[in-house]
């Protein structure tokens, strides 16, 4: 399989804390993105970023790839109680649009 | 922006029945929607990549036969889960993109809850 591992698998934290998550994956990709699913629900595009950057931000989100480790890190700054849902990291490898999902982490902010 | 939805929100039908959930582009053109699954709790596997006007090119494991998949339009995608048993009891999930916008990010629909019961 080349689904990616992400952990924490499962990560509480109090509101106004930062979350990190981190994502693994196994083979060479065009670039990388993070989503966010609310339960039961579709999945929302957070941030891409591609293979020849380190680093990237959105708001209160920061992301990095290390494409020698393998490896991407999703950090939510200042964290909300709506910020509760699924993270989820996913790799483009071919450039066809195929994208591969990590597990997955489930973030959950405690008022 | 670019919007896509998938309907039936959620849906239980009874074992053996066929089931028919729809994707469509509401603004924009789409000759390739994707069709994922979701068991709870885990993540999105591809099941399928659908191309308009051609047959669906599925993921290795995925039967043709009991997923059945249409693209008649460039707005519309339809995924058929033919005699459906309790197993298929899943989370699906369309995506797509603006064809004519290189580059163009992909859409996520809202994802149809299949419960067989």
């Amino acid at each position: 399989s080349q689904q990616g591992e992400e952990d924490p698998q499962a990560l509480s934290i109090q509101e106004g804390e930062n979350a990190t998550m981190n994502c693994s994956y196994k083979t060479s990709i065009n670039n990388l993105q993070w989503y966010r699913q609310n339960s039961g629900r579709g999945l929302v595009h957070l941030i891409l970023i591609r293979s020849n950057e380190r680093e990237k931000h959105s708001g209160r989100l920061r992301v990095t790839l290390d494409t020698s480790k393998k490896s991407s890190s999703l950090l939510i700054t200042a964290s909300r109680a709506a910020d509760t849902a699924s993270y989820f990291c996913a790799t483009d490898a071919g450039g066809n649009e195929k994208l591969t999902f990590g597990t997955g982490t489930r973030l959950t902010i405690i008022p | 922006g670019a919007v896509v939805s998938q309907h039936p929100s959620w849906v239980i039908c009874k074992s053996g029945t066929s089931v028919k959930i729809e994707c469509r582009s509401l603004d924009f053109q789409a000759t390739t929607m994707f069709w994922y699954r979701q068991f709870p709790k885990q993540s999105l596997m591809l099941m399928a990549t659908s191309n308009e006007g051609s047959k669906a090119t599925y993921e290795q494991g995925v039967e043709k036969d009991k997923f059945l998949i249409n693209h008649a339009s460039l707005t519309l995608s339809t995924l058929t889960v033919t005699s459906a048993h309790p197993e298929d009891s899943s989370f699906y999930i369309c995506r797509a993109r603006d064809s004519r916008i290189p580059n163009s990010p992909l859409h996520f629909g809202n994802g149809t809850r299949l419960t067989v019961t």
